[in-house]
């Protein structure tokens, strides 16, 4: 059974920084296209940011490009999303999720809350 | 940006009818659309992709169509597990946009 378990939110005052991983289990990591997209409380789901399965190509929404950096750790089998210079509306629960078009596999999502 | 713009924003419905849940592309996307389920407190699923293909699991009362700029979801008879929210996706260019999200609730 695959498995994706998003871990490292939590709160934190606007400017600041924080770093989401997500571990994945279950399937052969490396040969996989990651993203991480996000939900507002209450609202609906904006893709930031996709990595190629060899972690050479980076995507990114312009919401969050040049604050938020991903990465992989084939090795590891897990994803990263550095988050930099944090904004009031970056608050939302975020999902690493799999798939270069269709998005077929989703974690449980990790809540994020920026304090302003 | 491509942008998607689902309707109607709510869909009232009893057990056992059909619903039609629409959604628009602000360019073509050719046939990739996808269609995405989600429940309170839970992560989105997968319904549909390549605009018709159901994905693994996905009961038949779902379909999917359309092409270019027009799609349509049908859910033929609606269960109680039916009742949700559910989002298109494109995903023919970058960055992969969602639509804004259809309600279907119990009329």
């Amino acid at each position: 059974e695959v498995q994706l378990v998003e871990s490292g939110g939590g709160w934190v005052q606007r400017g600041g920084s924080l770093r989401l991983s997500c571990a994945a289990s279950g399937l052969t990591f490396s040969s996989y296209s990651m993203n991480w997209v996000r939900q507002p409380p209450g609202k609906g789901l904006e893709w930031i940011s996709y990595i190629s399965s060899s972690g050479r190509t980076t995507y990114y929404a312009d919401s969050v490009k040049g604050r938020f950096t991903m990465s992989r750790d084939n090795a590891k089998s897990s994803l990263y999303l550095q988050m930099n210079s944090l904004r009031a509306e970056d608050t939302a629960v975020y999902f690493c999720a799999r798939g270069f078009g269709e998005i077929d596999q989703w974690g449980q999502g990790t809540l994020v809350s920026v304090s302003s | 940006e491509i942008v998607m713009t689902q309707s109607p924003a709510t869909l009232s419905v009893s057990p056992g009818e059909r619903a039609t849940l629409s959604c628009r592309a602000s360019q073509s996307v050719s046939s990739n659309l996808a269609w995405y389920q989600q429940k309170p407190g839970q992560a989105p699923r997968l319904l549909i992709y390549d605009t018709s293909a159901r994905a693994t699991g996905v009961p038949a009362r779902f379909s999917g169509s359309g092409s270019g700029t027009d799609f349509t979801v049908i859910i033929s008879s609606l269960q109680s597990e039916d009742f949700a929210v559910y989002y298109c996706q494109q995903y023919s260019n970058w960055p992969r946009t969602f639509g804004q999200g259809t309600k279907v609730e119990i009329k």
